[in-house]
């Protein structure tokens, strides 16, 4: 069975914080994506990672793939609150499906 | 701006009653999934479909079928309807893997 594990699975922490949850699996993936999903709602595609060692910002978020294709980062810089939600790491197992990590549930006070 | 729409944001169900749960997607995707998301377990695959009339089971098929008429819609039945089916239910569709999938919104089953 294939495994996606994040880590931390919880994360509360204060306004401008820094953070950083990881996504790791024994398994090589042809690409791997994060999503962020808000209560009620469901999850929306932030970024997708193809090559070993990339790294793609988006904002204050960094996204960083392994350079085996097995795991990623996601780095957020100076949280804010609007960063509140779940952060789910997907990886691409053949052409059509993903599996989907176990999640990490952030919560950035004010 | 592109869309998947489940038909409903919330439902209450009584034990025993077939349910439906319709998703419908505006972008042409040939795959489509459900999956049912729990809390401390994740996202879990229930069925998907990669074209219009054919059907894959996920990792957690059982108390559910699915159908695939039209390329646009699939939808997710739960036959005779328990208590242990209570959940939030997610449609997705895509058109590959790598270019990420598209959710709706959810449908949160309450099965009393």
């Amino acid at each position: 069975t294939q495994l996606l594990e994040q880590s931390p699975q919880f994360l509360s922490i204060q306004e401008g914080e820094n953070l950083t949850v990881y996504c790791n699996s024994s398994s090589v993936f042809s690409s791997l994506q994060w999503y962020r999903q808000e209560p009620g709602e469901g999850p929306v595609l932030l970024v997708t990672v193809v090559t070993g060692g990339e790294v793609k910002k988006l904002k204050r978020l960094t996204f960083q793939f392994g350079d085996a294709r097995k795991d990623s980062s996601l780095h957020i810089t100076a949280a804010q609150p609007g960063d509140t939600g779940l952060y789910l790491c997907a990886g691409a197992i053949n052409t059509d499906k993903l599996i989907f990590g176990t999640g990490t549930r952030l919560q950035v006070f004010p | 701006d592109v869309k998947v729409t489940q038909s409903s944001r919330y439902l209450v169900k009584r034990t025993g009653e077939k349910v439906f749960l319709e998703c419908v997607q505006d972008m042409d995707h040939e795959n489509m999934f459900w999956y049912r998301q729990d809390p401390g377990l994740g996202l879990r695959l229930i069925y998907f479909s990669y074209d219009v009339k054919m059907k894959e089971k996920g990792d957690i098929p059982e108390g559910y079928s699915v159908s695939r008429e039209k390329k646009e819609r699939f939808s997710l039945i739960l036959e005779s309807a328990s208590t242990n089916q209570t959940s939030m239910y997610l449609c997705a569709s895509s058109r590959l893997a790598n270019y990420g999938y598209t959710f709706g919104s959810g449908t949160r089953l309450t099965v009393v």
